[in-house]
């Protein structure tokens, strides 16, 4: 089956490291995605890993893929306050072709002073 | 980069009121859109994906003839929720795919800023 499972809550002091964790089911993701949502509008991808990769680095954000135990990790250094948001994990099972992204239920990430 | 506009941002109407979501895509063309809706503190659930010039394909139950969807040309996709009733009110996201594809991972999709819709 197809689902995406997050913690819903994080929370930050500024300028320490976030680390947000998701589980999928689907063996056949060939992508896997972080996207972030600001209060009151859509989704801005972050940054996506191939699933024959097990690490992918961009500036402050690392993600960690486990695909034995099917466990993505997205982890934010230096979280400052415009961090503050919630964040999804979704996977793109190869049975939807293109199309079709499973996404989690989001984790909100709360950065503190 | 690729933008998606969607209008309106946020529609308050009355209980029985047919309200239409448009979506953009502003620099590209788009074969396919996806429209999902959004509780509060939820997740997006796909409702359909609408491909252009054919019937948009629902998702298990959502139900077509409560949310019609149009996707007439390459660049413009419509939700209407006919007779909106309270329950409807939600917060409704579009999102489109460039018409080249590809087999690259980064922006499957790309997302407009959503509608919030509350009906009273």
């Amino acid at each position: 089956g197809e689902d995406v499972e997050q913690s819903l809550f994080l929370s930050v002091r500024e300028g320490d490291s976030s680390v947000i964790n998701c589980t999928y089911t689907d063996s056949s993701s060939t992508y896997l995605y972080w996207y972030k949502q600001e209060p009151g509008a859509g989704l801005q991808l972050l940054t996506y890993i191939f699933s024959n990769m097990d690490m992918k680095q961009d500036q402050r954000l690392t993600v960690l893929l486990n695909k034995k135990d099917k466990h993505l990790s997205l982890r934010i250094a230096d979280t400052q306050t415009g961090d503050s948001a919630i964040y999804f994990c979704a996977e793109r099972p190869l049975s939807g072709g293109y199309n079709k992204l499973i996404f989690g239920a989001g984790t909100r990430l709360a950065v503190h002073p | 980069g690729a933008v998606v506009s969607q209008h309106p941002s946020w529609v308050i109407c009355k209980s029985g009121t047919s309200v239409k979501i448009e979506c953009r895509s502003l620099d590209f063309q788009a074969t396919t859109m996806f429209w999902y809706r959004q509780f509060p503190k939820q997740s997006l659930m796909l409702m359909a994906t609408s491909n252009e010039g054919s019937k948009a394909t629902y998702e298990q139950g959502v139900e077509k003839d409560k949310f019609l969807i149009n996707h007439a040309s390459l660049t413009l996709s419509t939700l209407t929720v006919t007779s909106a009733h309270p329950e409807d009110s939600s917060f409704y996201i579009c999102s489109a795919r460039h018409r080249s594809g590809g087999t690259v991972g980064n922006q499957p999709q790309h997302f407009g800023d959503g509608t919030r819709l509350s009906i009273l």
